[in-house]
């Protein structure tokens, strides 16, 4: 059974309209991560929550943002997509913080903004 | 130095044959080291974790991790087709988010 589970697999948008991706899960992890990985490129870190505390990275543009309401959902909030933001969205869980960790990804998000 | 830097291919190695996928990383991403692989399209799925200096198997993959040298590998004993993927490397130093490097494309030719 899918534990971290994201809707929708695919989404196709307009260049500047709103987008909401959304991740949940059902390991009652208290990490969650949305990353971005575009083609033959690393995932790159856009955010992350330990519990409630929202850790934004330094250049993630200011038109991503991120909802969490409570430990099971995560969202990712694209205000004004723009061309440069078609990319696979990763939202991935770990149990707690620490260095032995590992991050559990689900299937993704494919967006494409036309 | 990017933090976790790999070669990104495509690797290729017949049917059977051993693949070496490797991996150094920075002083920033010290701490422990996970092999995720990914196919086409398709999300990360972690393989293996090594933290201490040495080799770990499991089945016929083998991480091996040398912190003096600052290097991670990964081996794939008996390569098979299905064993075709891109194989991304990521490093962390104490709590922090795992940094990925942009992966490795692995080919094996049956």
């Amino acid at each position: 059974d899918a534990m971290v589970i994201q809707n929708p697999r695919y989404q196709v948008t307009q260049f500047g309209k709103p987008v909401t991706l959304s991740c949940s899960q059902t390991l009652n992890h208290n990490v969650m991560y949305w990353y971005q990985q575009k083609s033959s490129q690393a995932p790159k870190l856009l955010f992350h929550y330990y519990d409630k505390d929202f850790n934004n990275e330094a250049d993630t543009p200011d038109n991503f943002q991120s909802r969490r309401p409570n430990t099971s959902f995560c969202f990712l909030d694209i205000r004004s997509p723009g061309l440069g933001d078609t990319a696979m969205y990763l939202c991935a869980t770990s149990r707690r913080s620490g260095e032995y960790q590992p991050q559990h990804f689900g299937d993704g998000t494919r967006l494409s903004i036309l | 130095q990017k933090e976790v830097e790999q070669n990104s291919g495509p690797l290729s190695v017949p049917e059977g044959a051993i693949a070496s996928l490797n991996c150094t990383y920075s002083d920033r991403v010290s701490q422990s080291f996970f092999w995720y692989r990914q196919y086409s399209g398709k999300s990360p799925e972690l393989i293996m974790s090594i933290y201490s200096n040495g080799d770990k198997e499991d089945g016929r993959f083998t991480a091996q991790l040398n912190k003096a040298s600052q290097y991670v590998s990964l081996l794939i004993r008996d390569s098979q087709p299905s064993d075709s993927a891109t194989y991304l490397c990521a490093g962390r130093d104490g709590n922090t988010p795992l940094v990925f490097g942009k992966g490795t494309r692995l080919s094996v030719i049956a």
